[in-house]
């Protein structure tokens, strides 16, 4: 019972272009978002989150969008670097409770 | 300013032994959770701890499977008479408190012979 989907396994994307990066839940109570890139052989770092009070949260090159009505978040990357080349996990909990919730990640590749 | 401690980062065990897994997690850090990822997986959630205290561990197996973060020292994942399906990467995590992001360490690597 997967609660959260990350229905595409990989992403290419050119240098300097913008990755687009979707993730999508089913249960309504979620109400905290993380997104997390891992490089292979270490864990997860954090990246950016949203709570659901929000619709948008922007750091740096990173912009993470909320659509609480289609339960669907999105993390978008501009413009993309070759170093930005990882797997990028969403998560999500309801709080309180604090257990998180993973998609399955999204390999993307950033070609210089 | 180290980050959350795992050790060790690769462990090899015969089926039928015990592995213990350790995880210290980032000074100030209370709260301690413990994932587990399969080969082509996301990380499923096993349990999450407080100092001496197991607050859920809904996703860890009833069987097996122990965990604890005693007052001194690093949290401990015990696996029991291990199988070949408990091969994966184990990973930790710290949080400061709840609703706060979760820090990960780097893993440790369990192969099951």
């Amino acid at each position: 019972d997967q609660q959260v989907k990350q229905n595409s396994p990989s992403l290419s994307v050119q240098e300097g272009r913008i990755s687009i990066l979707n993730c999508d839940y089913t249960n309504s109570m979620f109400d905290y978002f993380l997104w997390y890139k891992k490089y292979p052989a270490e864990g997860p770092t954090f990246l950016i989150s949203i709570s659901s009070i929000k619709d948008k949260n922007e750091d740096g090159r990173f912009t993470v969008f909320l659509n609480k009505s289609a339960k669907h978040l999105s993390l978008h990357i501009v413009p993309s670097q070759p170093g930005d080349s990882a797997v990028y996990f969403c998560a999500a909990s309801a709080t309180p409770g604090n257990q998180f919730y993973f998609g399955t990640g999204t390999s993307l590749t950033v070609i210089p | 300013n180290a980050g959350v401690m795992q050790n060790p980062r690769h462990l090899v065990r015969r089926r039928g032994q015990e592995a213990r897994l350790r995880c210290s997690p980032m000074k100030g850090h209370s709260h301690v959770y413990w994932y587990r990822q399969l080969p082509e997986e996301g990380l499923k959630f096993m349990v999450y701890l407080q100092k001496e205290n197991i607050i859920d561990e809904s996703g860890m197996p009833k069987e097996r499977f122990s965990a604890e973060f005693p007052k001194e020292g690093p949290s401990i994942l015990r696996i029991q008479q291990v199988v070949r399906g408990d091969s994966a990467a184990y990973f930790c995590a710290s949080s400061p408190g709840l609703e706060e992001p979760q820090h990960f360490g780097d893993g440790t690597r369990l192969s099951i012979l």
